[in-house]
């Protein structure tokens, strides 16, 4: 297991479609989040789960997003009628809940890059 | 607010120090951390340091955080010009769930 994987890299698509991203953690972390990231700024948490249950959600999650990880494995982050506000960086980390190393924080996948034309 | 505040930009020469500020926002902060982003790329975990210490020193790396004034410093000696890319510090935060929050990032430029 080499890190966090995130699938497709690039992803561009027309205003109004759906678009749905794939992460797959680092196997032994049970803890998995979905931040955004837009051009000149940092990462803003979007929501979190802990093994198959998702635990918080951002107001930034709009009702057009859905985030699942059926298994507690890997997660789909699906955005629905996509706006061309949703062009940004989408990006994946996982790491142990703390008390079990979450001292050294998350490990964070390549991120899906959504443009909306 | 979760403001994390960084300056946006240094630009150093090759084999300079380098220090990159951080202001951050939650006195009850437990962890705070040092990310580095190169393009196109996701974000990799340079170091972190815990709320109970002020120094924390990883090769060229150096951490020093001041509680009083939410102060957080991130130091490279011999800045090389592969160092070049945005440095997010981050904060853990809240009560139950920590998330982290970050900063707007500070882009370092290493010129040779």
């Amino acid at each position: 297991d080499t890190g966090v994987s995130q699938d497709p890299r690039h992803k561009i698509t027309k205003r109004g479609q759906n678009v749905t991203f794939r992460c797959d953690p680092i196997s032994e972390h049970n803890r998995l989040y979905w931040y955004r990231q837009t051009l000149g700024q940092g990462p803003e948490f979007l929501t979190y789960f802990q093994n198959e249950a998702q635990l918080e959600k951002s107001r930034l999650l709009s009702d057009r997003f859905s985030a699942e990880r059926p298994k507690g494995s890997f997660s789909t982050l699906e955005i629905q009628r996509t706006e061309q506000g949703d062009s940004a960086m989408y990006l994946c980390a996982s790491s142990l809940a703390p008390g079990r190393g979450g001292a050294y924080g998350y490990t964070f996948g390549s991120g899906t890059r959504l443009t909306v034309v | 607010g979760e403001d994390v505040e960084q300056s946006l930009f240094l630009s150093v020469r090759e084999g300079d120090s380098s220090v990159i500020n951080c202001t951050y926002t939650d006195s009850s902060s437990t962890y705070l951390y040092w990310y580095k982003q190169e393009p196109g790329a996701g974000l990799q975990l340079l170091t972190y340091i815990f709320s109970n210490m002020d120094m924390k020193q990883d090769q060229r790396l150096t951490v020093l955080l001041n509680k009083k004034d939410k102060h957080l410093s991130l130091r490279i000696a011999d800045t090389q010009t592969g160092d070049s890319a945005i440095y997010f510090c981050a904060e853990r935060m809240g009560t139950g769930f920590q998330k982290l929050v970050f900063g707007t990032g500070t882009r370092l430029l290493v010129s040779p």
